[in-house]
């Protein structure tokens, strides 16, 4: 169960995309099509933003987008906002009731 | 809405035993999948352990199997997580989660209890 791999930072302009890469295997992002994705402000607890790769649940803006291909899937977060300074994770199904989470990529806006 | 409250953090020797409890409200409780979160200070999440609305078969991470089990109380609305065996890479903040009936994704978080394993 070897976690999925991140950058460790990115960074943007308001307005401007960043895109967020999350690299697993085929024991985990090749196979499964339950990534999911989530904002960590410092000192809060996870939000879930993207589920099922692409999905948003109900209150996200649909700023925040998802994909995958192959083993990689990617977050993009369209038109920067101030508030959009966080830490970002995946996470992914990896077996039956299992999951593996990202290394964790925090995103400065500049 | 949701709300799950974690409790049973604090600090504990390296060999020590540590149970923590995590109350769930604003949902049907005794139909959820329910998870297990950690993060160590400055680090990032790791996925800890599952178990299923009708807590058969439950799931861990390698790394806890054999010196965790996960639990719950359907009656009380409550998860537990007891940990035996502790290490020093124990030592985290340890979050509760809902499992999605819709699909395969950890959807609600509380917020989070912090574990200190240390001599």
């Amino acid at each position: 169960q070897s976690a999925l791999t991140q950058p460790r930072s990115v960074s943007g302009s308001p307005g401007q995309s960043v895109t967020i890469s999350c690299t697993g295997s085929r024991g985990d992002v090749g196979t499964y099509n339950y990534v999911s994705w989530y904002q960590q402000h410092p000192g809060k607890a996870p939000r879930l933003l993207i589920y099922d790769v692409t999905k948003r649940p109900s209150g996200v803006p649909d700023r925040f987008s998802g994909s995958k291909s192959g083993n990689t899937a990617s977050l993009t977060i369209f038109g920067l906002q101030a508030d959009d300074e966080a830490d970002y994770y995946c996470c992914s199904v990896a077996g039956r009731f299992t999951y593996v989470f990202g290394t964790g990529t925090k995103v400065t806006v500049l | 809405q949701v709300q799950l409250v974690e409790s049973g953090g604090g600090v504990v020797q390296p060999g020590g035993s540590l149970r923590l409890s995590c109350a769930a409200s604003g949902f049907t409780f005794s139909t959820y999948g329910m998870h297990w979160v950690r993060q160590a200070p400055g680090k990032g999440l790791e996925w800890v352990a599952f178990i299923r609305y009708n807590e058969k078969n439950n799931y861990y991470t390698d790394s806890v199997r054999g010196r965790f089990t996960i639990s719950r109380d359907n009656s009380k609305n409550t998860l537990y997580l007891q940990m035996s065996w502790m290490t020093v890479e124990d030592t985290a903040v340890y979050y509760c989660a809902t499992d999605s009936q819709d699909t395969e994704t950890i959807d609600y978080w509380g917020q989070g209890t912090l574990v200190t394993v240390t001599s």
